[in-house]
């Protein structure tokens, strides 16, 4: 069965960096686009970006993009997601979730735990 | 940039019909899907590609989308349909998030 495990939570001070796996399971990790969505408290999804895992080719929702770098490992079936000048409204909990049809615009079927990011001095 | 507005709270009796919309501009060009998450829990996939329901998803789940509205409908509500639901697709190569729907099961 896909599963996607995610790393645990982080406390994080302004303007550090944060750096997020999340380790597939279940299927050909290379197959699949890995995006990574977020959800401050309280409020909505957000999303920021994917990966081609096979090609690690990456495309970053304008907002994200550069203070937001998308690898992967393939060797391990793993991708990160690091994030940097972080803020306080950075504070969110972090998912990574694929599209298990191939595209890399489509549905999410399967998603990450979260990782809850605190970011505070 | 394209935007998917959700009203913020719908109320149901048990056993009765949900509606939540979703509306965009030009909707009902592009495919829309449904996402169920639950107090501390990641999002599930409940509708994909406007009306499909995934492996696992009760019958009582239905979607349609047409014009500039996308609806999920929930029939014969239960309370374990409580949970904030977001609708999504994509534009521009963008993905795009609604604002979010609680559903509350009185």
């Amino acid at each position: 069965q896909v599963q996607l495990v995610q790393s645990g939570a982080e406390v994080k001070k302004p303007g550090a960096s944060l750096k997020v796996s999340c380790k597939a399971s279940g299927y050909t990790f290379t197959d699949y686009y890995m995006h990574w969505v977020r959800q401050a408290p309280g409020q909505g999804l957000e999303w920021m970006g994917w990966i081609n895992p096979n090609s690690g080719g990456t495309n970053y929702a304008q907002k994200f993009q550069g203070r937001v770098t998308m690898t992967r490992d393939t060797s391990i079936s793993t991708a990160y997601m690091e994030l940097s000048r972080l803020r306080s409204d950075d504070t969110a909990v972090y998912y990574c979730t694929i599209a298990a049809d191939g595209s890399y615009m489509s549905h999410f079927d399967y998603w990450g735990q979260g990782t809850l990011v605190t970011v505070s001095s | 940039s394209y935007e998917l507005t959700q009203p913020p709270s719908v109320s149901v009796s048990p056993g009765q019909t949900a509606s939540i919309t979703c509306s965009g501009d030009k909707l009902g060009n592009k495919y829309a899907c449904w996402y169920q998450q639950k107090p501390g829990q990641s999002p599930v996939l409940v509708i994909y590609q406007d009306n499909k329901r995934p492996s696992g998803i009760p019958e009582r789940f239905s979607g349609s989308n047409s014009g500039n509205t996308a609806t999920l409908t929930i029939s014969g509500t239960q309370a374990m349909d409580e949970a904030d639901y977001y609708c999504q697709t994509w534009d521009s190569s963008t993905n795009v998030f609604g604002t979010g729907t609680k559903v509350t099961v009185l």
